[in-house]
Order: structure tokens, then C-alpha cells, then sequence
């Protein structure tokens, strides 16, 4: 099934302490992207990807890295995560081309 | 810079009505529209795009919107809506010379009562 799979779905951590957030496409795209979600606020991309090893900011890039060292996998990090990155981000794919977006189901970060 | 004002945050409507949400745009170059849609406790999908051609479009579940570049305007349409179109919809814009960058609006809640 061709999908978009985020992990985890739900993490509650502590402010500072590093955490990861992985993506993973089956489907081969080239496009790959992340964004928050706050009430109100629609959806802000983070970072998107192009490629393998082509990188660039979204609208909201400030506390967040991205890497793309294989096209299938696009994971968030976050080095010293802070209370105002508690949100639900989600991870999209896309083929270069039909620019149609592919969302994961979501993660939702507490930060205490 | 790009950016997309959904102009309705909240729509409530009853079954079997029609329905307009808008969306207007603004880019200093061509771009690429998108409408999708989120259902309660779910990630985005796909409605409809406009990448070029017909200014009409039309998608799944019975939405279609227009473009109008005079207006910079996207909005969507259903001429009778259905209790389960009730979720949350988002306009969303690309330019056509860097299609990863996009930007979202900040939704419109589309509520159909019986």
C-alpha cells in the first residue's frame, strides 16, 4: 500500500532533551516536506526536500534540522526541543511533477 | 513571497445546500493551487489541483473550484453537501519555479447540520 508513515504518532518529552521524528515514503517521490499544525494557523512548512541531499527552509525553520540522506526518508530532528514546538506535525511526499501531496497521519509533541 | 487567505474560518451550512469556501492568493509569478481536506483526527488529503489548462476543476466527492487569475482567487464549490463533508478544508499555493516550497492557508471548518 503505498503510504506515508510517521513514527511516533504521540510523544510527551521534556524541554531540551533531543528527539527524532521519522518519515518514510514507499511510493518513490522525489518532493518531500514537513509541517506543523496549530489551531488556527493552517498547516506551516518546516523544511521541504527535493532530492537526496537537497534541503531548503519552510516558513518556520527556527529549532528544527532535516537530513535526506535516502529518498524514502525525511526524518525531523530537534536539538533542544522548547514548550513552543508542542504541536502536530505532519510529513508530506510528493512526486516531482503531479506536485499532489501525500500526508502522514501525524505526530503530536508535548514539550514540558 | 506567496501567500493564501482563506476568507471564511468557520462555514455552517445545512444538508443538501451549497457551499462556497474562498480562497484568494497572492504571488508575484505562476503558481499552483491545491484544495484539501481534513477529516477529524486524520492527516491532508487531495481535493483538486490547478496546475494549468482549464480554469475549472473538478475533484473528488463532487467539489470543483475555479481558478481566476484576475481575481487571484481558488474557491471551491459543491452544489449539495453531505453531513460527512463536514471537516476542515485548506487552500493551499506552490510556485510553479519551486514546487516544494508551499504555503497554506489557515483553513476554513465547513460544518453541515441536518
Amino acid at each position: 500500500e503505498a503510504q506515508v508513515t510517521q513514527n511516533p504518532r504521540y510523544l510527551i518529552t521534556v524541554t531540551g532533551k533531543k528527539l527524532t521524528v521519522t518519515c518514510s515514503q514507499n511510493m518513490n517521490h522525489e518532493y518531500m516536506s514537513w509541517y506543523r499544525q496549530d489551531p488556527g494557523l493552517g498547516l506551516r512548512q518546516i523544511y521541504y526536500s527535493m532530492n537526496v541531499e537537497v534541503t531548503d527552509k519552510g516558513d518556520v525553520p527556527e529549532g528544527y534540522k532535516v537530513s535526506r540522506k535516502e529518498k524514502r526518508n525525511f526524518p525531523l530532528i530537534l536539538e533542544s526541543p522548547s514548550p513552543n514546538q508542542t504541536s502536530l506535525y505532519f510529513c508530506a511526499s510528493s512526486l516531482k511533477g503531479t506536485h499532489e501531496q501525500y500526508f502522514g497521519p501525524g505526530t503530536r509533541l508535548t514539550v514540558t | 513571497a506567496q501567500s493564501v487567505t482563506q476568507l471564511d474560518s468557520q462555514v455552517p451550512v445545512f444538508e443538501e445546500a451549497p457551499v462556497e469556501l474562498r480562497c484568494n492568493y497572492s504571488s508575484s509569478v505562476s503558481v499552483y493551487l491545491f484544495w484539501y481536506v481534513q477529516y477529524p483526527n486524520q492527516g491532508l488529503q487531495l481535493l483538486l489541483k490547478y496546475l494549468s489548462g482549464s480554469t475549472l476543476v473538478k475533484g473528488i466527492n463532487g467539489f470543483e473550484a475555479e481558478f481566476n487569475k484576475s481575481q487571484t482567487s481558488f474557491h471551491l464549490r459543491k452544489p449539495s453537501v453531505h453531513i460527512s463533508d463536514t471537516a476542515e478544508y485548506f487552500c493551499a499555493v506552490s510556485k510553479n519555479t519551486n514546487a516544494g516550497k508551499s504555503t497554506f492557508g489557515d483553513g476554513t471548518t465547513l460544518t453541515v447540520k441536518p
